[in-house]
Order: C-alpha cells, then structure tokens, then sequence
C-alpha cells in the first residue's frame, strides 16, 4: 500500500515551453500533497504544499506563477513548469499523506521526475 | 543552528558489517521520526518511522529516538551491497511539513 507514483519519469525539453508533472496516489486518497526539488548530491527542498480544492502554499522564494500547482482530486496533484529555462533543470519529487492510517502524518514519495531544459 | 543535523558522509562500510546513521534535532515538539533511503535518481522510500522515544526494529533495521538528548539513530545490522544508498533522517513536529537532514551517502562493499 501508501504508493504515489509519477509521470513523466524524465522530460527533456526546449527553453521557452512549459512542462507538466502528474502525481498520483494509487492506493489511498491524499488531500495534501508535497512537491519538491532537489539538486544533485543535495537534500530535497520543499517548494509547495499542495491541497485538494484550495490554492497551493508556496514555500518563501518560489515563484507561484512559474511553478503552477493544481490539485484536482484526493488522487491527483500535477506541477507545471511554465516557460522553463536551463536554470529548471532538475529532480522533482511529489510525495503524499495517508490521512486514513495509523501513521497518517507519514509522506509517501514518487519515484520523481527528472527535468532537463535545453 | 539547523533543526536537523545529519553528517553527510560519506560512509563505507565491509558487507557483513553493523552500520550506525544519526541525527540530531533542535525543536523539542518534533514527535515523528522518520528514516527514508534514497537510491541514486530515485525518490526517497520510507524504511521505518516512530513517534516520540523508544525503539522499533524491522528485520535488519532498527530506528532508534532519544527525545531527552534529541538524537535520532538508524542501525543495520547484516548490511548487504544493496542496502547502499542515501538515508534521509526526516522529523514533524505541529505543521504538515518534513524537516529532513542532509542525507548520508552509505555504501556497502562485497
């Protein structure tokens, strides 16, 4: 159980374009969901808390209209990079709660999604 | 001072040999302690996580929390070859958010 997965796994692209990231809970419904980034040989930094029906939270320094986050459903949480630059280029990992369990604070992460913008 | 501090490493270790990964905390109203390894390009997988003090043991992982000196441990006893990776000490305190070390680069030599 408590699996997030995501899609694409990797995504190259042309600087200028935008770039959409899904993350989904396949077993349990999450109404809050977490996108990260995370630079090689670095820790994961948080860019924004993503809640079911409301606005994202965005972390201080994160651009909101850059990085557009929509959550949709209990199992769907997607990120847009909107005209992504080479600076993009990066790791980026959602993860989500299990609010129905014992251990309901606990994060789930997604296998990520590797962006390179050329 | 950071609120989690995680030596970075990195740690290599014979296979066969007992493995000790720590942490350290600042903010006393953390009660969730959580381990995640992390294999190279991949996310963070959740090993073992524990609320307030006391010990809890998985196979060959034991997680360890200390809240009166605000240290956190990570043992593995047998370590295999595949057990190299990145572990991640993560804490929760109040908020919904993870405040996560550093990272420790382990591997694990045949």
């Amino acid at each position: 159980g408590a699996v997030v997965s995501q899609h694409p796994s990797w995504v190259i692209c042309k600087s200028g374009t935008s770039v959409k990231i899904e993350c989904r809970s396949l077993d349990f419904q999450a109404t809050t969901m977490f996108w990260y980034r995370q630079f090689p040989k670095q820790s994961l930094m948080l860019m924004a808390t993503s809640n079911e029906g409301s606005k994202a939270t965005y972390e201080q320094g994160v651009e909101k209209d850059k990085f557009l986050i929509n959550h949709a459903s209990l199992t769907l949480s997607t990120l847009t990079v909107t005209s992504a630059h080479p600076e993009d280029s990066s790791f980026y990992i959602c993860s989500a709660r299990d609010t129905s369990g014992q251990g309901y604070i606990i994060q789930y992460f997604g296998p990520g999604t590797r962006l390179l913008v050329l | 001072q950071k609120e989690v501090e995680q030596d970075p490493g990195p740690l290599s270790v014979p296979e066969g040999a007992i493995v000790s990964l720590n942490c350290t905390y600042s903010n006393s109203a953390f009660q969730y302690f959580m381990w995640y390894r992390q294999y190279s390009r991949k996310g963070p997988e959740l090993l073992m996580y524990t609320y307030s003090s006391g010990n809890k043991e998985d196979g060959r992982f034991t997680a360890q929390v200390d809240k009166s000196s605000k240290y956190i441990s990570l043992f593995i006893r047998d370590s295999q070859p595949s057990d190299s990776a990145t572990y991640l000490c993560a804490t929760q305190g109040g908020s919904e958010k993870l405040v996560f070390g550093k990272g420790t680069k382990l591997t694990v030599n045949p």
